[in-house]
């Protein structure tokens, strides 16, 4: 069984300052994780994944995020966050083993403040 | 980059009608297909994964013939809510793996379904 788990309903951070979305996960194989963003009444757009290789994953709208294996953790991140930033942040997993099935985490809803 | 699309963007339907939602991927090919719901606020729930050429498998407590799954082709897959009822009413998104890229699902703009 694969699960994840987002321990914040919401997190506030005001423009300029550093963005921090926790992410821990929990699969049997090789962990395939990834972090999505929903705006209001839109589907999810892919941020970055995390397959193999460096544990720092860099990926669109200046985000990145570090999986540590030793904590099951994949947290995203953003140095210097933008009130357009604003939205519904998605952390997902799937077991490398076991096909392209999804787990998704509960979400996170980020609020950056002018 | 790979788009998926959902039609309709919205529906609103009267109770005991059925409406159906497609889901296409424009520019790549998808022998698979995922549907999810999603309630105010709350995550994607997996509902069914649709298989071209084959029967969807859906997750446990689905019920199959409330929602029909049809993958007519490598770039569309629809999703039936026979017999809809107020509690039908959701977000439905669907999503798909590109065919030789491995690992990223692209998502559609989902669909909102009203049952009045």
């Amino acid at each position: 069984a694969q699960s994840v788990a987002q321990p914040e309903d919401q997190v506030n951070v005001a423009e300029g300052n550093p963005l921090t979305v926790k992410c821990t996960y929990s699969v049997s194989g090789n962990p395939y994780l990834f972090w999505y963003v929903q705006y209001p009444n839109r589907g999810l757009q892919f941020l970055l994944k995390y397959i193999t290789g460096d544990n720092l994953v860099k990926g669109s709208y200046g985000f990145e995020a570090e999986f540590n294996k030793s904590q099951t953790s994949f947290h995203l991140k953003k140095p210097s966050a933008l009130v357009s930033d604003s939205a519904l942040y998605f952390c997902a997993v799937r077991d490398g083993a076991a096909g392209n099935k999804l787990t998704f985490g509960g979400g996170t809803r980020v609020l950056v403040k002018p | 980059g790979a788009v998926v699309s959902q039609h309709p963007s919205r529906v609103i339907c009267k109770s005991g009608t059925s409406v159906k939602i497609e889901c296409r991927s424009l520019d790549f090919q998808a022998t698979t297909m995922f549907w999810y719901r999603q309630f105010p606020k709350q995550s994607l729930m997996l509902m069914a994964t649709s298989n071209e050429g084959s029967k969807a498998t859906y997750e446990q407590g689905v019920e199959k013939d409330k929602f029909l799954i049809n993958h007519a082709s490598l770039t569309l897959s629809t999703l039936t809510v026979t017999s809809a009822h107020p509690e039908d009413s959701s977000f439905y998104i669907c999503s798909a793996p590109r065919m030789g890229v491995t690992d990223t699902q692209y998502f559609g703009p989902g669909t909102r379904l009203t049952v009045l």
